[in-house]
């Protein structure tokens, strides 16, 4: 099944505390991105990634950092959390950027960082 | 400053009505916009997506226009139903091709 899957689901860390939530992608996609979801704010753009090791900054890339080593996976790491980086995470992909063509989006990542 | 928005407050139509949703944006000039579909807790679904050049795009129950003069898309489910609930989010990609999003309008569709 075409989809993409992102771990954890849920997770509840405290400030300070590295992470990474994974991401992959099984439909060979050139174009991943990551996003943070807000009450209110609508979908806000982190990182995105045109292809393998070509990585740059969305909206709000401030705490966050990405990498592309392989074309499947786009891995979101928060180096030192803090609170206000709580929200529902978002990891979607597409065969080429964004112009005429749909997201896939994953299930997301509720993240709380206390 | 560059905006889009929906509609914050929920719409509520009967079974069976026509659900139309609002999109409009200031400040940009989208070559395309896309609707998507939200249910609570789980990631957008692609609905539609229409070009600059297209005024109207039909999907079964479902119709997107795109005025590029009044800056705004319009959403419309015909026949409504309950199972069509859910947030819509319409986005637009920008100049440098960015996908900026709404924040979405919640539907219920009342049995």
């Amino acid at each position: 099944e075409a989809q993409v899957t992102q771990n954890p689901r849920y997770l509840i860390t405290v400030t300070g505390k590295k992470l990474t939530v994974t991401c992959s992608q099984n439909m060979n996609h050139e174009y991943m991105s990551w996003y943070r979801q807000d009450p209110g704010l609508g979908l806000r753009q982190i990182y995105y990634s045109m292809n393998v090791e070509v990585t740059d900054k969305g909206d709000v890339p401030e705490g966050y950092k990405v990498s592309r080593k392989e074309k499947r996976n786009f891995p979101l790491i928060l180096e030192s959390p803090s609170p206000n980086q709580t929200s529902l995470y978002f990891c979607a992909s597409s065969p080429f950027g964004t112009g005429g063509v749909e997201q896939y989006f994953g299930p997301g990542t509720r993240l709380t960082v206390t | 400053s560059q905006k889009i928005e929906q509609n914050s407050e929920a719409l509520n139509i009967q079974e069976g009505k026509t659900a139309t949703l609002t999109c409009n944006y200031t400040n940009y000039s989208p070559a395309y916009l896309q609707w998507y579909r939200q249910d609570p807790g789980r990631g957008p679904v692609f609905l539609l997506l229409i070009r600059e050049n297209e005024k109207e795009k039909r999907k079964e129950r479902l119709k997107v226009t795109f005025d590029t003069t009044l800056k705004q898309s319009l959403f419309h489910i015909t026949a409504s139903q309950p199972a069509d609930s859910a947030t819509y989010l319409c986005a637009l990609v920008d100049s440098s091709y960015k996908l900026i999003f709404g924040s979405g309008t919640r539907l219920l569709v009342r049995p």
